[in-house]
């Protein structure tokens, strides 16, 4: 079952703009976690932020939790034609299920030159 | 150095039969996980590995799945009888530890005729 809904489903931007991206979650979390997939294969892991941090930052990208709301953003800032992918948000529920992580539908990011 | 491996990339089967996938993780990564990504439900959970532990098997979808893991390092996915609806991509991923972001190989392409 898929536990993050993410939004926008897609987005179309150019390059240079700031691409965000949503993720809702519905149970708590030890830690969420954004992935990035290329072309339908291997997903790269982006960034790692645990559930009792508010804002992480990895170069050009800014991830922020909010569990109250239990949600997400991801902030790609200043993004390239080569960050066109689809990116994933994952949650990890910790405890007994330490690293299970249950993802989301994805959002598929389009930057054109 | 070298990431996690899956062989092979692609497999078309018949209906029926039996086929083995096999992840090659990172050296020294002691979870190792796999998933299953397709276009109806997404990326899904199957099964984790954690060192020694007895595996959590919780998200295989039938008792035709199952997997092993050998010496600690190279697992095996097994489908026995496949099925049309076994076709998608698997995936395998590995980490240092639970509470550590996944890397992900590059997926096995499964398609059951």
């Amino acid at each position: 079952s898929q536990q993050g809904e993410e939004d926008p489903q897609a987005l179309s931007i150019q390059e240079g703009e700031n691409a965000t991206m949503n993720c809702s979650y519905k149970t708590s979390i030890n830690n969420l976690q954004w992935y990035r997939q290329n072309s339908g294969r291997g997903l790269v892991h982006l960034i790692l932020i645990r559930s009792n941090e508010r804002e992480k930052h990895s170069g050009r990208l800014r991830v922020t939790l909010d569990t109250s709301k239990k949600s997400s953003s991801l902030l790609i800032t200043a993004s390239r034609a080569a960050d066109t992918a689809s990116y994933f948000c994952a949650t990890d529920p910790g405890g007994t299920s330490y690293g299970k992580l249950t993802f989301g539908q994805g959002t598929i990011l389009t930057v054109h030159p | 150095g070298a990431g996690v491996s899956q062989s092979p990339s692609n497999k078309v089967t018949e209906k029926g039969k039996d086929v083995e996938l096999r992840c090659d993780p990172i050296s020294g990564h002691t979870a190792l996980y796999w998933y299953r990504q397709s276009l109806g439900q997404g990326l899904e959970f199957l099964i984790y590995f954690q060192g020694n532990s007895a595996p959590d098997k919780s998200g295989l979808p039938s008792d035709r799945f199952s997997a092993e893991r050998t010496g600690g390092s190279v697992s095996t996915l097994t489908i026995q009888r496949t099925q049309q609806e076994d076709s998608a991509v698997y995936l395998c991923a590995s980490s240092p530890g639970r509470r550590s972001g996944q890397f992900f190989g590059p997926g096995t392409r499964l398609t059951v005729l």
